[in-house]
C-alpha cells in the first residue's frame, strides 16, 4: 500500500512548455485534489475530482487542466507554462466526506 | 468569500514549554476541522482533527479546541520537543451542495522549539 504517488519529483521547464503531473492513490479513494503550496500561502486548491470521470475547479484553476479518466489516477496539466507557475505541488486523496486528506510527497517544478 | 485566518505566522518557544496556534474560519457551516504538520522539504500530515460537534480533543501531547460560536480552534502542544519544530497547517471543511467539499487552508505557523 504505497498511498498517494506523485511523478516526478522535480522538474524544470521552459516557458512556454507543457508538461502532466500525476498523482496515483492505492486506497480506492473516490475524493483526490491538486494544491500548489508558495511561500507564505498555505495550500490552494487547483482543481479536484469527486469521482471517475468527473473534475471541477478549485480556487486557482487557470492555467491548468486536469483528468480523471480512472478512479486512481489524477493528471494536472500545464499546457503552456508560465514562470507564475513555478510552485510546489500536491495531491491528496480521501476516501469520502469529513475523513481527512492524505497527501502525496510533492512535485517541484520551476519554469525558467 | 470562505476564509481561514491562522496565527501566528511564526512561533519560537524553548524545549519544554507549551505552544499554542490560533485559528478563525468565515462559514458558519464548517465542520470539520483538521491540523496538518509539515516538516521542511515534506508532505503535510494529518496530526489531530476534530468535528463541529466536539469541543475538545486530545493526543497526547497535542490537543485541539474548538469555539464554534466565536468560529475559532485552537492547537495545543504541551512539553514540545525539538521535533516538534515544523510548518502548521490548520484547515476548515465546509459542505457543498453538491456533495463535495472545500478545505480551506490557512496560511501556516512555523514553529521553532529552542532545545
Amino acid at each position: 500500500n504505497a498511498g498517494v504517488t506523485q511523478t516526478p519529483k522535480f522538474r524544470v521547464l521552459k516557458t512556454g512548455q507543457s508538461m502532466t503531473l500525476l498523482c496515483a492513490q492505492d486506497m480506492n479513494h473516490e475524493y483526490m485534489y491538486w494544491y500548489r503550496q508558495d511561500p507564505g500561502m498555505g495550500l490552494r486548491l487547483i482543481h479536484y475530482s469527486v469521482g471517475e470521470g468527473t473534475t471541477a475547479k478549485g480556487e486557482v484553476p487557470d492555467g491548468y487542466n486536469v483528468s480523471r479518466l480512472k478512479k486512481q489516477n489524477f493528471l494536472l496539466g500545464l499546457e503552456s507554462a508560465a514562470p507564475s507557475q513555478t510552485s510546489v505541488y500536491f495531491c491528496a486523496s480521501r476516501i469520502n466526506s469529513n475523513q481527512p486528506q492524505h497527501f502525496g510527497d510533492g512535485t517541484r517544478l520551476s519554469i525558467l | 468569500g470562505e476564509n481561514v485566518e491562522q496565527h501566528p505566522s511564526t512561533l519560537s518557544v524553548q524545549e519544554g514549554d507549551s505552544a499554542v496556534i490560533k485559528c478563525t474560519y468565515s462559514d458558519s457551516a464548517s465542520n470539520y476541522f483538521p491540523w496538518y504538520k509539515q516538516e521542511l522539504g515534506k508532505r503535510p500530515q494529518l496530526i489531530i482533527d476534530i468535528r463541529s460537534n466536539v469541543g475538545e480533543k486530545k493526543d497526547q501531547r497535542i490537543a485541539v479546541t474548538l469555539n464554534k460560536t466565536a468560529k475559532h480552534f485552537s492547537l495545543h502542544i504541551t512539553e514540545t520537543q525539538p521535533e516538534d519544530s515544523a510548518v502548521y497547517f490548520c484547515a476548515a471543511h465546509t459542505p457543498r451542495m453538491d456533495s463535495s467539499y472545500k478545505l480551506i487552508f490557512g496560511s501556516g505557523t512555523r514553529l521553532l522549539v529552542r532545545p
